[in-house]
């Protein structure tokens, strides 16, 4: 049974302060991992998707990594600003097409 | 281009209703999960349907059943409404295939 764990479970930096956000997840065997964002009470933003074969993805100031075989993934901000404040969550999808996420990170930057 | 669309927005129900939440996935997808999201917690997998039919279910009892019309479209219903059942309720679509998920911006259920 995949389990999917983030940490931090919650984050307060200042402002331009470069930032890492954890996931690990228990089944090496996975499709994809998709890294998204959630602002309060709001649905799920995508960020970046990495696929099983690939090492990283990066979109703008956002660089995630993938390694399969440790079961991690991070998600790196750099430069963060206060509109990067929100909760960041993990998404693996694993056998069957099953998408399990992770109780996510809530990050707050400071201005 | 539209993304996922969620209808309603916000609902308020009284323990042991019944209700039906909608989706309609993004243009060009044909799967679409649903998830159940409590306060300060991850989305929990519900089900997942491709084809019209139901292909994946995660830990949720037989109140909760679906349906995916053969425009892709899909509902949530819900039988005898707890006042656990209180959630956001997230609709995901994606192609067939190893894509990633689009999200609508969830339906806001509260029971009373």
């Amino acid at each position: 049974k995949q389990e999917v764990t983030q940490i931090p479970a919650a984050l307060s930096v200042p402002e331009g302060e470069n930032l890492v956000l954890n996931c690990s997840f228990t089944d090496s065997a996975i499709y994809n991992l998709q890294w998204f964002r959630q602002d309060p009470g709001k649905g799920l933003t995508s960020l970046l998707l990495i696929q099983s074969s690939q090492r990283e993805q990066t979109s703008g100031r956002l660089n995630a990594s993938l390694d399969k075989s440790s079961g991690r993934s991070t998600l790196y901000i750099a430069a963060s600003q206060p509109g990067d404040s929100a909760t960041y969550l993990c998404a693996v999808s694993s056998g069957g097409f099953k998408t399990i996420f992770g109780a996510g990170t809530r990050l707050f930057v400071k201005a | 281009d539209a993304g996922v669309t969620q209808s309603p927005t916000h609902l308020i129900k009284t323990r042991g209703q019944q209700v039906t939440l909608r989706c309609s996935p993004k243009s060009g997808h044909d799967t679409v999960s649903w998830y159940q999201q409590a306060l300060g917690q991850g989305p929990q997998f519900i089900f997942q349907y491709y084809e019209e039919e139901e292909r994946q279910r995660g830990n949720f009892p037989d109140r909760f059943s679906g349906h995916q019309f053969p425009n892709y479209s899909s509902e949530l219903n819900v039988n005898a409404l707890l006042l656990g059942d209180s959630a956001l309720y997230l609709c995901a679509s994606r192609p067939t295939g190893f894509y990633g998920y689009t999200f609508g911006s969830g339906t806001r259920l509260t029971v009373v």
